[in-house]
């Protein structure tokens, strides 16, 4: 059965601070897809990024960046120079080829940016 | 483009009622998701529909039940509310033809049970 370790249950940081948000999965599927999700206190879940089992690529997109390791099965996200509207809390995510449309989630991170 | 609508965005029921949560989905889009979010138990997946049918399904109790219309709009039962089924109700829709795409939520349906 997949599962989705996020061990870091609350962070604060002091705005322009660097933080790295873990994520940690388990699956038997070779082929299987991660995601990172936004949840700000609206209740909204936003979309951030997925990455393929097979797209080992580390990406960036502004501020933000994502290091996929297999052969450690996490998938970190790090924000750059953080600002007080990333607070939120930040939920990793795992479906697999076989299960389709099933999101796995992680128990989520609170982040919270202090100006 | 719209994004994906539930309907209402709260919710106040006492047990033993029934309760029926409606969401659209982006338009395009043939595949809508239902989660359950609670504090204790976290984001947990309920049931999936692609083309009025359903794909997949979580570990919940039969009193969990789910339809989709035609024009891909969903609507999620629940029947005999409990407490515990106090939560944020979350739908989900994606283009549903391949595995990979992501899945963009509404914001939600907060049910609470006296």
């Amino acid at each position: 059965a997949q599962k989705v370790t996020q061990a870091q249950t609350e962070i604060s940081v002091v705005e322009k601070e660097d933080v790295t948000l873990d994520c940690v999965y388990e699956t038997r599927d070779t082929t299987y897809y991660l995601f990172w999700y936004k949840q700000p206190p609206s209740g909204e879940l936003v979309f951030l990024i997925r990455r393929n089992s097979f797209d080992e690529q580390n990406e960036i997109s502004g501020r933000y960046s994502w290091n996929f390791q297999k052969s450690t099965s996490s998938f970190n996200f790090t924000i750059t120079a953080s600002q007080v509207v990333d607070s939120a809390v930040y939920f990793c995510a795992l479906s697999e080829a076989s299960s389709a449309r099933q999101l796995t989630f992680g128990s989520g991170t609170q982040l919270t940016v202090l100006p | 483009k719209a994004g994906v609508t539930q309907t209402p965005r709260y919710l106040i029921k006492t047990r033993g009622q029934q309760v029926t949560l409606s969401c659209s989905p982006i338009s395009g889009h043939r595949s809508v998701s239902w989660y359950q979010q609670t504090p204790g138990q976290g984001l947990q997946f309920l049931f999936e529909y692609f083309s009025e049918t359903q794909r997949n399904k979580g570990n919940f109790p039969g009193r969990f039940s789910g339809r989709q219309f035609s024009n891909s709009r969903s609507e999620m039962n629940v029947s005999t509310l409990e407490l515990g089924d106090s939560a944020l109700y979350l739908c989900a829709s994606s283009s549903g033809t391949s595995s990979n795409q992501p899945q963009h939520f509404g914001d939600g349906t907060r049910l609470s049970i006296l």
